[in-house]
């Protein structure tokens, strides 16, 4: 059973970057995708993007100009970097896995979700 | 900015059934049956519960079933239990740049 654990500050300041981590077990990370997926107080959820071993990537489109993503083997992890935070950001960060069987795509297993507020 | 509207709650006695919409657009769910329901309750790891509209992964009760016309696609639960009680969110593929869009959320109330 592949479990996911977020793991990273959870108090970042205005225009700073936010870098958090999020640790696979139960499984490798290469060969599957890999998602940031958060959810801002209040509204519901928002697909950042995905990541790949191989270096391939996407990011929605709103966040593409502010986010990266990066892998790192040896840990079996993945990472988001989002700068220039605002207010805005403050929302609970999950990472996922993406899962896919031919053309359709789920998100089948996640982490319990780490939640970050974005304050001076 | 979620794209798929839910309403944010829904309610019903232990044994009744209830369905949560989800609706969208002609981009993502009345285009792709690649609709998916997640259950989340507060703490924990969200937890797949419908995928493919209507498919159930292994291990979750055939007391959740879904559907879709059109551009709105339903989760029903039926003989609700107060484990049930959680927030539940539809996901969708879309053809638009934002390739995976989700819901506003739905938060069942067992009473």
């Amino acid at each position: 059973q592949v479990q996911l654990q977020e793991s990273g500050p959870r108090l970042v300041k205005p225009s700073e970057t936010l870098s958090l981590s999020c640790t696979v077990s139960g499984g490798s990370i290469s060969g599957d995708y890999w998602s940031w997926i958060r959810q801002s107080p209040g509204k519901g959820l928002e697909w950042i993007g995905f990541t790949h071993y191989s270096g391939n990537a996407d990011y929605n489109p709103s966040l593409e100009s502010r986010a990266a993503f990066s892998v790192d083997m040896a840990k079996n992890q993945f990472s988001l970097d989002l700068i220039s935070v605002t207010a805005a950001d403050t929302a609970l960060y999950f990472c996922a896995r993406r899962f896919c069987s031919g053309t359709s795509c789920i998100f089948d297993f996640w982490g319990q979700g780490i939640p970050v507020t974005v304050s001076s | 900015q979620s794209a798929l509207t839910q309403p944010a709650s829904v309610s019903g006695s232990p044994g009744q059934s209830i369905t949560i919409s989800c609706t969208g657009t002609s981009s993502d769910i009345g285009a792709y049956n690649y609709v998916s329901w997640y259950q989340h309750h507060p703490g924990k790891a969200p937890k797949l519960m419908m995928y493919d509209v209507s498919t159930r992964p292994s291990g979750v009760s055939r007391r959740f079933s879904g559907s879709k016309s059109g551009n709105t696609a339903s989760l029903t639960i039926s003989g609700l239990q107060a484990e049930d009680e959680a927030d539940y969110y539809c996901s969708s593929y879309s053809s638009s740049s934002t390739r995976y869009v989700f819901g506003t959320g739905t938060t069942v109330t067992v009473l």
